[in-house]
């Protein structure tokens, strides 16, 4: 199985703040690699797919980049609905995995 | 709008059967563009893929629950659903199910709200 590796787990942040969250997998996984937003209680939302393409209706303050092993999202102008657990997830090669996710705190 | 709805017990008696359907609306589940998932969340944890069904009933499952675990569909319902079997406490969970696109934009675009599953006697 590929492993999916996130640091930090937890990272405290203030509104207005540029925050990055770097995801490593175990082997290349060219640019199959997706991040989701959580917030308690609700189902994980699709930020980003194919490392840095933006899913419809998000907004632009989120970003992706990296391919291969290394990538990371990073999220301008931090807002308080912003603060949330964040995961991300390769899907290019079944078993799918996702990292152990960052939580995000005020 | 595509929605998924997921239903089923809430709770399971441990070495019983965990079954869930999800419900498709707003989008056919007879396309070749997609995939239909099952993931899964335990209380205070990450993330875990279950499996992926396809409309032509191709499977890929997580080896860590294959023998267990079973994912059908009916394109003309139109539904998918989730058998997992022998139940432990350790599938007490979130159940998520979820859409993803074929190639390299397919991560799961679309979720369902979740439903819990507690396995308890």
């Amino acid at each position: 199985d590929i492993q999916m590796t996130q640091s930090p787990s937890s990272l405290s942040a203030s509104v207005g703040d540029r925050v990055t969250i770097t995801c490593r997998a175990s082997q290349d996984i060219s640019n199959y690699l997706a991040w989701f937003q959580q917030k308690p209680g609700k189902a994980p939302k699709s930020l980003i797919y194919a490392a840095s393409s933006l899913q419809s209706g998000v907004p632009s303050k989120f970003s992706g980049s990296g391919s291969g092993t290394d990538f990371t999202l990073t999220i301008n102008s931090l807002q308080p609905e912003d603060f949330a657990t964040y995961y991300c997830q390769q899907y290019n090669a079944y078993p799918f995995t996702f990292g152990q996710g960052t939580k995000l705190e005020i | 709008q595509l929605l998924l709805q997921e239903s089923g017990p809430g709770l399971v008696k441990p070495s019983e059967t965990l079954s869930l359907t999800c419900a498709v609306s707003g989008g056919s589940m007879r396309s070749n563009s997609y995939y239909w998932g099952w993931i899964r969340q335990p209380p205070g944890k990450g993330l875990e893929w279950i499996g992926d069904i396809y409309y032509n009933w191709e499977t890929y499952y997580n080896p860590s629950l294959r023998s267990r675990v079973t994912i059908s569909i009916d394109t003309s319902k139109p539904q998918f659903s989730l058998n997992l079997t022998s139940v432990t406490a350790t599938d007490t969970a979130v159940y998520y199910c979820a859409r993803r696109s074929v190639g390299a934009s397919g991560s799961y675009a679309h979720w369902g709200q979740g439903t819990p599953v507690t396995v308890s006697a």
